[in-house]
């Protein structure tokens, strides 16, 4: 199983609702990582977990608040998004955090936020 | 710091013709290289990557690309163009310093034409 698997595919939701996003993957990765990625450009990068701890969050908002309850599951909780949130939001893994790894993306989330 | 640089956000090439997509990156030090791939409604998929050892590195799908140190330079070709190449290209940058994130370039866009 070489899949990084995240629901849901899609999400609408207002700014005062208070969702999640979840990415799954069975690969024996000990590196999880979320990106968001406006519309016509690159990636950029939430948080690293590594060994299910938190090792990198990129200044992201409170509103964004990342879970890692295992070694194969990735959580992503919303809260008061705004408007300009709206976006895909990918999970990755990789077998360890060694800048020479090769990451593994999901298929992504799009959140839309009304 | 590090970068990488696409030099053309859009690319079309016919059918059948050769596919040259350009990339350029800034680093101190010397550098990890990647091209990943993003179909539509996807995630990133990696086509290839540079670490170390030999400067022509193959990819799949037919893809392949040269590290050239002298020009910074890390060109990604393919002899000969399919529709199912047609998608979004990132080039992107990894030290092999600490603990540094991987960074994306602003991504080309390649069309084939029939």
């Amino acid at each position: 199983d070489t899949e990084v698997t995240q629901t849901p595919k899609h999400l609408v939701m207002g700014m005062t609702n208070k969702k999640s996003l979840k990415c799954e993957q069975h690969m024996g990765h000990r590196a999880m990582y979320w990106y968001k990625q406006k519309a016509k450009k690159p990636p950029e990068l939430m948080f690293v977990y590594s060994y299910e701890k938190l090792s990198i969050n990129e200044s992201v908002p409170s509103r964004f608040s990342p879970e890692c309850p295992n070694s194969s599951l990735l959580n992503l909780h919303l809260h008061a998004l705004q408007p300009e949130d709206s976006a895909l939001y990918l999970c990755a893994s990789s077998q360890g955090q060694a800048t020479n790894e090769k990451l593994f993306f999901g298929s992504g989330t799009q959140l839309s936020v009304l | 710091a590090q970068s990488v640089t696409q030099l053309g956000s859009h690319v079309s090439v016919s059918e059948g013709a050769l596919v040259l997509l350009r990339c350029n990156y800034s680093s101190s030090v010397p550098p990890y290289l990647f091209w990943y791939v993003q179909y539509p409604n996807q995630g990133l998929q990696l086509l290839l990557k540079y670490t170390t050892g030999a400067t022509l590195v193959k990819g799949i799908n037919g893809f392949e690309a040269e590290f050239k140190k002298s020009e910074t330079s890390f060109h990604l070709t393919k002899p000969s163009a399919h529709m199912s190449d047609a998608a979004e290209y990132f080039c992107a940058v990894r030290n092999n310093f600490g603990n540094e994130k991987l960074t994306f370039g602003t991504g080309t866009r390649l069309t084939i034409i029939p």
